[in-house]
């Protein structure tokens, strides 16, 4: 079993509805990351987690640490959201562990 | 504007053949890192370095060398021992070693292996 798993793998929207991404992850953890990969490959860190929630925007992203769960939320979604979603959390010994990623597309 | 710069963006390479990426930071941060990205897998650390002049084996480390001259350069050598090299490499930063109040990711380098 995967130690950071990530569901849906794939997700089409139409513009404007709601999404969640959901993240399960299996080890302890100090910290977890949100990262946005678009088409070209780049990837930008859109949140850091520790506790609670935080908003940037129309992106929106939970913890619950004693669930082991996190979630990244988008309102009001747009085609230029359309990409990959990794979650990432930090490992006991500061190493990144990687989700496999979501795949958002958001049709016009 | 500070951030990672890898180049070049698409590589080809013919079996055999060694190949190096290239990592370049402004961003003075002392730890620097190489993922491997293949699809439908998480990325998967291949090396890191702490300091200049020091580094360490990543979980896929084979076929694969790095070196830290400088603080902002952190190339990574594709050998001719990798077995599959065709692959989305990735470099990251941050501000010390497994401090990662911020991820810093470059742009990428496809590799194919033509």
């Amino acid at each position: 079993k995967n130690e950071v798993e990530q569901s849906p793998q794939n997700l089409t929207a139409q513009e404007g509805e709601f999404i969640t991404i959901n993240c399960s992850y299996s080890v302890g953890i100090s910290a977890l990351h949100w990262l946005q990969q678009h088409p070209g490959g780049g990837i930008v860190s859109l949140f850091m987690l520790s506790s609670g929630k935080k908003k940037h925007g129309r992106l929106i992203a939970t913890i619950n640490i004693q669930e082991k769960h996190s979630s990244l939320h988008i309102t009001a979604s747009h085609p230029r959201d359309s990409a990959v979603y990794i979650c990432a959390v930090e490992g006991s010994q500061g190493n990144l562990i990687f989700g496999k990623g979501t795949k958002l597309s958001v049709k016009p | 504007d500070g951030g990672i710069t890898q180049s070049p963006k698409y590589l080809f390479r013919k079996e055999g053949q060694n190949v190096t990426l290239s990592c370049e930071q402004n961003l003075n941060h002392d730890a620097m890192y190489w993922y491997r990205q293949d699809p439908g897998q998480g990325l998967r650390l291949i090396y890191y370095s702490q300091i200049v002049n020091d580094f360490q084996k990543g979980d896929i480390a084979e076929g694969y060398s790095v070196s830290r001259e400088k603080k902002e350069s952190f190339p990574l050598t594709v050998t001719s021992a990798q077995k599959n090299p065709t692959a989305f490499y990735l470099c990251a930063s941050s501000i010390l070693p497994r401090v990662w109040t911020e991820a810093f990711f470059g742009q990428g380098t496809r590799l194919t292996v033509v």
